[in-house]
């Protein structure tokens, strides 16, 4: 069963630009979620995408959106970028039911550095 | 007040020694915890969950739950090289997101 999958894998952008990153998740999983990773925060959990509604979200400001799509694909958004936004971007996949966290995978992310 | 508690470390265990992590939560209702490892320049991965009390094990790993202090810790026994890395404890509040630490870098000398 192929993983997680994240595109781009590495993403340049100068500040006031706006960035889409995707995720595929594994087969069968209904249930996407976003993190954000930097040295000084840790990860933190952006949202989470479930059969195409937003279930859960993080205290990030406005300008971090998501969708996720009828084959449970899902994409985010950052619009307006600032230099405090450069990152690595995870994304993780599971079913989505009860207690799924403990079967949830880590895809390998999308450094996203602004300039 | 961070919602997940960690020591950032370094931790160095020498080899074949028993690598204790610990971490702390703020939330008593937390019912889930988990651990994950993270390798350098790679995305976490989850090793071990646990929802009740006590010790639970898996192989070399034992993950510990003290609710009513409110820890949770993992034990490395027979540490190996492999298991040098950054590990991230996670736990699941009432408003079923999943909360990280900063996580505890381990390196274990061989």
């Amino acid at each position: 069963k192929a993983g997680v999958t994240q595109t781009p894998r590495y993403l340049i952008k100068t500040r006031g630009q706006q960035v889409t990153l995707s995720c595929s998740p594994i087969s069968g999983h209904r249930s996407v979620s976003w993190y954000q990773q930097t040295p000084g925060q840790g990860l933190q959990f952006l949202f989470e995408y479930f059969s195409e509604t937003q279930r859960n979200k993080g205290n990030f400001p406005g300008r971090f959106s998501g969708r996720q799509f009828s084959n449970s694909r899902s994409e985010m958004n950052v619009s307006t970028l600032e230099l405090g936004d450069s990152a690595l971007y995870l994304c993780a996949s599971s079913t989505g039911g009860q207690r799924s966290y403990n079967e949830q995978f880590f895809g390998p992310g999308t450094r996203l550095t602004v300039l | 007040q961070k919602e997940v508690e960690q020591n950032s470390g370094p931790l160095s265990v020498p080899e074949g020694a028993i690598a204790s992590l610990n971490c702390t939560y703020s939330d008593r209702g937390s019912q889930s915890f988990f651990w994950y490892r993270q390798y350098s320049g790679k995305s976490p991965e989850l090793i071990m969950f646990i929802y009740s009390n006590g010790d639970k094990e898996d192989g070399r790993f034992t993950a510990q739950l003290n609710k009513a202090s409110q820890y949770v810790s993992l034990l490395i026994r027979d540490s190996q090289p492999s298991d040098s890395a950054t590990y991230l404890c996670a736990a699941v509040f009432g408003n079923e997101k999943l909360t990280f630490g900063t996580g505890t870098r381990l390196t274990i000398i061989p």
